[in-house]
């Protein structure tokens, strides 16, 4: 069973409507949650962390963390084409290593 | 502060041929790593160093692959008689302590490895 799991999509949303991206992770002692936001042929961008249950709110995005369900989201809201690119959930355990699901692909329609 | 640096950021190169690419993290940080992305995966951890010293590594780090860091400061990622499966966009990123599990990463722009 692979840590971290995404749908890989593509996921298709109209501009300005609400993007919703879904992550589960298989370990229990998972301590760290992040979602980086990667463009074609370019390295994945940090853009949002969590560590408690719950939402928090950056902007147009929220994570949302659920450590009984082990279940992390993002939400983007008011979606603009720019923000068409793949999706990636990293979870971190102890040490020094991060675990990335394969990412979601998204496009935002104009 | 200029953020992670890699180089070259494209290689092309012949089977079984060696490369070797660079990382330069950013200056304050202590710790460094390495991970390897293929098309549609998300990024693997391939090692770790703190300061100088290597102290973790995958076990997709086979005996042809290499990484260093003299003196603390740079890194080389080495891969030695390159396969066809080596191709892929090698990532570093920096850190400070504990940073990693609270901050996550910074990643640089990478190195895209062609194996023909």
């Amino acid at each position: 069973q692979k840590e971290v799991e995404q749908n890989s999509g593509p996921l298709s949303v109209p501009e300005g409507a609400i993007a919703s991206l879904n992550c589960t992770y298989s370990d229990r002692v998972s301590q760290s949650f992040f979602w980086y936001r990667q463009y074609s042929g370019k390295s994945p961008e940090l853009i949002m962390s969590i560590y408690s249950n719950g939402d928090k709110e950056d902007g147009r995005f929220t994570a949302q963390l659920n450590k009984a369900s082990q279940y992390v989201s993002l939400l983007i809201r008011d979606s603009q084409p720019s923000d068409s690119a793949t999706y990636l959930c990293a979870v971190g355990l102890t040490g020094n290593q991060f675990y990335f699901g394969t990412g979601t692909s998204l496009t935002v329609i104009p | 502060d200029t953020g992670v640096s890699q180089n070259p950021r494209h290689k092309i190169t012949k089977r079984g041929q060696n490369v070797t690419f660079r990382c330069d993290p950013i200056s304050e940080h202590n710790r460094l790593y390495w991970y390897r992305q293929t098309l549609g995966q998300g990024p693997e951890f391939l090692t770790y160093f703190q300061n100088e010293a290597q102290l973790e590594k995958s076990r997709l780090l086979s005996d042809r692959f290499s990484a260093e860091r003299p003196k603390g400061s740079f890194s080389t990622l080495e891969i030695q008689r390159t396969e066809q499966g080596d191709s892929a966009m090698y990532l570093c990123a920096s850190s400070l302590p504990p940073r990693p599990l609270s901050y996550g990463y910074t990643f640089g722009s990478g190195t895209r490895l062609t194996v023909v």
